[in-house]
Parts: structure tokens; C-alpha cells; sequence
């Protein structure tokens, strides 16, 4: 079964700075979708990016980026400039492209991210 | 544009009453729907899914059922809540074969007391 591990409960960042969020996961699979998503405190889930396995490039939205290394399973989040509204949760999540389970997300557990002023 | 809307925003009751949340989405057609529930400080936990009209699949067998009467309705029901029912709900769709990602609604928080 695919499970996605974020290792970082929570983490901290300047406003302006850098921050990059981890995420690793398991699958036999070769063709699937990683993601992002944002879950600020109003707990709605926002989708900030989203990566395809089969493609090399990685993936950028704005401030948003992702390094994604298909060989070491590696999927982390990089936030530049950060805002005093990226302050959130954000989950990590896996899809895989086939099977019984139609797009299914497999979830981490969450980083909670918090942005000094 | 799309919009995926669920009610109540927020519920409270107590145990042993039955429960029925609701989400609707508009402005797509046969979408593929999912109920998570989201515990205190935790992930979320798929409940359950659908990919059309009367079909349901169960991720994760308990006291909660779900039912879709019609194309872009999704509802979780139970017939008596247990306190460990609490939780924050939500509605998800995905346009289906071909994109994987999923578009949330704003939830429904549940305490059962």
C-alpha cells in the first residue's frame, strides 16, 4: 500500500524567507500524482501544486516550487518570500492513475507552518 | 467556474441522533465525489467515494453510510451518532478519468456530545 511521511510536525520561517516543507513516500507504482495542499485556520483544503510522476520539471506555481526526486521518492515544498498568510497546515498527498480506487488521495499527516513577522 | 458547497458549517449532537450532511457541486457534470473526516490536529481519512449516480464505495468500514441520489449530491449519513463520530467533515471533488486532483469544500464541523 502507498503511504506518504511528512517528518516535520511543525516548522517556523521569516516573513521574506525561504522555507521548504518535506515529504517522502512508498509506491510501486510508476506513474502517479503528488500534491500539495494548504489548510489554512479556516480548514478549508486549497490545492497549491501538483506534480506528474513521468515528468521530469518540476513543478512552480508562483512563490510555490517543488523538488521532486523520483528515485529517492522525494517530494518537498519550497515557499520563497514567505507571507504571513502562508501560515497554514500543508499536507503532502499521492494519487495513484489506475486501480479500483478512482484518484484516491493518500494524505501525510501534516507540517504546520507558522510565519514570523 | 466550479463550486462545491456543503451544510451545515458547523453541527452539534448528541449521542445516538442520526446525522445527515450534505454537498453539492456545481458547474461540472459526473464528477467523481469524496466524504474525509479530519480528527483534531490529524490527516485526513477517506470515508468514503463515488464515481456516479448509486454507486459507493467504503474505505473504512463504521457507524457512517453515504448515498448519492443525484449526479452532483453527496450525502453522509448515520443513523446513531457515537462520540467518536466528532470530527471535521469534508466534501471533495475530481472531474474523473485523466485528473487526479481534488477540490474541497469547506467542511462540516461535528461534535457529537
Amino acid at each position: 500500500a502507498q503511504t506518504v511521511t511528512q517528518s516535520q510536525p511543525e516548522m517556523s520561517v521569516q516573513e521574506a524567507e525561504t522555507v521548504t516543507l518535506s515529504c517522502t513516500y512508498d509506491t510501486s507504482e510508476s506513474d502517479y500524482y503528488l500534491f500539495w495542499y494548504k489548510q489554512p485556520p479556516s480548514r478549508q483544503m486549497i490545492l497549491v501544486i501538483r506534480q506528474e510522476a513521468y515528468k521530469q520539471q518540476n513543478a512552480t506555481e508562483n512563490r510555490f516550487s517543488v523538488n521532486f526526486q523520483k528515485a529517492a521518492k522525494s517530494f518537498s515544498l519550497k515557499i520563497s518570500d514567505s507571507q504571513l498568510g502562508d501560515a497554514a497546515m500543508y499536507f503532502c498527498a499521492y494519487s495513484q492513475t489506475y486501480g479500483g480506487s478512482q484518484g484516491n488521495l493518500i494524505f501525510g499527516k501534516g507540517t504546520k507552518l507558522s510565519v514570523k513577522p | 467556474s466550479q463550486t462545491i458547497h456543503q451544510w451545515p458549517a458547523t453541527l452539534v449532537q448528541p449521542v445516538g441522533s442520526p446525522l445527515s450532511l450534505e454537498c453539492t457541486v456545481e458547474g461540472t457534470s459526473n464528477p467523481n465525489l469524496y466524504w474525509y473526516r479530519q480528527a483534531a490536529g490529524r490527516g485526513l481519512q477517506l470515508l468514503f467515494y463515488s464515481v456516479g449516480i448509486g454507486q459507493i464505495s467504503s474505505e473504512v468500514p463504521q457507524n457512517l453510510s453515504a448515498s448519492r441520489p443525484q449526479d452532483r449530491q453527496f450525502i453522509l449519513s448515520s443513523k446513531k451518532l457515537l462520540l467518536s463520530d466528532s470530527g471535521f467533515y469534508l466534501c471533495a471533488w475530481c472531474p474523473g478519468t485523466g485528473i487526479y486532483e481534488q477540490y474541497f469544500g469547506p467542511g462540516t464541523r461535528l461534535t457529537v456530545t
